[in-house]
C-alpha cells in the first residue's frame, strides 16, 4: 500500500534516447509534482499539476513533457536525453496547497543515468 | 529570487546530545515552513511543518520559527545514530504551490 510510487527505480540509457517515468499516488491528493535532485543533492521543482491541470512549469527544457491522465497519475517524458539530465527524479503529491496544506509526500525516486 | 539557506555541514554530534539545525529564508511573505529528512539513497520524508511564530514539538523534534528574523530551526533531542541523515528545510509563500528547498544539512550522530 505504497502512497506514492514511481517506475522504474533505475534507468540507464544512451544520449539521444527518449524515456518515460511513471508516477502514481493513492493518497487522494489533488496536486502532484516532479522534482530533480542533482549530484549536489539540490532538490528543484520542475512541474506541478493540480487536478490534471498544469500549474507550475519552472525553467525546464521543453524536452521534458509531463502528462497527467488523471489526478492520481503524473508521468514525465524526456526526449533527446543529454548527459546533464542524469539525476534522481522524485515525484511527490500534496493534499491542498491552495489552502496551505502543502506537505509533500515523495515517491522513492528514479535514478536516471545518461551515458 | 527566493532563497533558502542552510549550512551544508556535516554537523557532528554525540549520541544523546541535542542537534540544532538552522535555516534562513529571503522571502518575507513566506507562510509555510517544513523540515524533511532524507537518508542516503532514499526520498525526503516530512518530519514537521510549522506555520506560526514560536515552537512546535513532536516527540524528540522541536521546530522553531521566527518570522521577524526570517529563520526556522529544528532541534533534535537525545540524538540517535539513526538520526544521521540530511535535513532539508523548505519554505513556501502563501498559495504559491511552490516549496523552495534549501540544500540540506548533513547530520552525523556518532555513538
Amino acid at each position: 500500500d505504497t502512497a506514492v510510487s514511481q517506475t522504474p527505480k533505475y534507468l540507464v540509457t544512451q544520449m539521444g534516447n527518449d524515456k518515460s517515468i511513471k508516477c502514481e499516488q493513492n493518497l487522494g491528493h489533488d496536486t502532484m509534482y516532479w522534482y530533480k535532485q542533482d549530484s549536489k543533492k539540490f532538490l528543484k521543482i520542475m512541474f506541478s499539476y493540480n487536478n490534471k491541470e498544469l500549474i507550475i512549469n519552472e525553467t525546464v527544457p521543453n524536452r521534458f513533457s509531463p502528462k497527467s491522465p488523471d489526478k492520481a497519475h503524473l508521468n514525465l517524458h524526456i526526449n533527446s536525453l543529454e548527459l546533464g539530465d542524469s539525476a534522481v527524479y522524485f515525484c511527490a503529491s500534496s493534499q491542498d496547497p491552495l489552502r496551505g496544506v502543502n506537505e509533500q509526500f515523495f515517491g522513492p525516486g528514479t535514478r536516471l543515468t545518461v551515458l | 529570487q527566493k532563497e533558502v539557506e542552510q549550512n551544508s555541514g556535516p554537523l557532528s554530534v554525540p549520541e544523546g546530545a541535542i542537534a540544532s539545525l538552522n535555516c534562513t529564508y529571503s522571502d518575507r511573505v513566506s507562510q509555510s515552513f517544513f523540515w524533511y529528512r532524507q537518508y542516503s539513497g532514499k526520498s525526503p520524508e516530512l518530519i514537521m511543518s510549522i506555520y506560526s511564530n514560536g515552537d512546535k514539538e513532536d516527540g524528540r523534534f522541536t521546530a522553531q520559527l521566527n518570522k521577524a528574523s526570517q529563520y526556522v530551526s529544528l532541534l533534535i533531542r537525545d540524538s540517535q545514530p539513526s538520526d544521521s541523515a540530511t535535513y532539508l528545510c523548505a519554505v513556501e509563500s502563501g498559495g504559491s504551490y511552490i516549496p523552495t528547498f534549501g540544500r540540506g544539512t548533513s547530520l552525523i550522530v556518532h555513538p
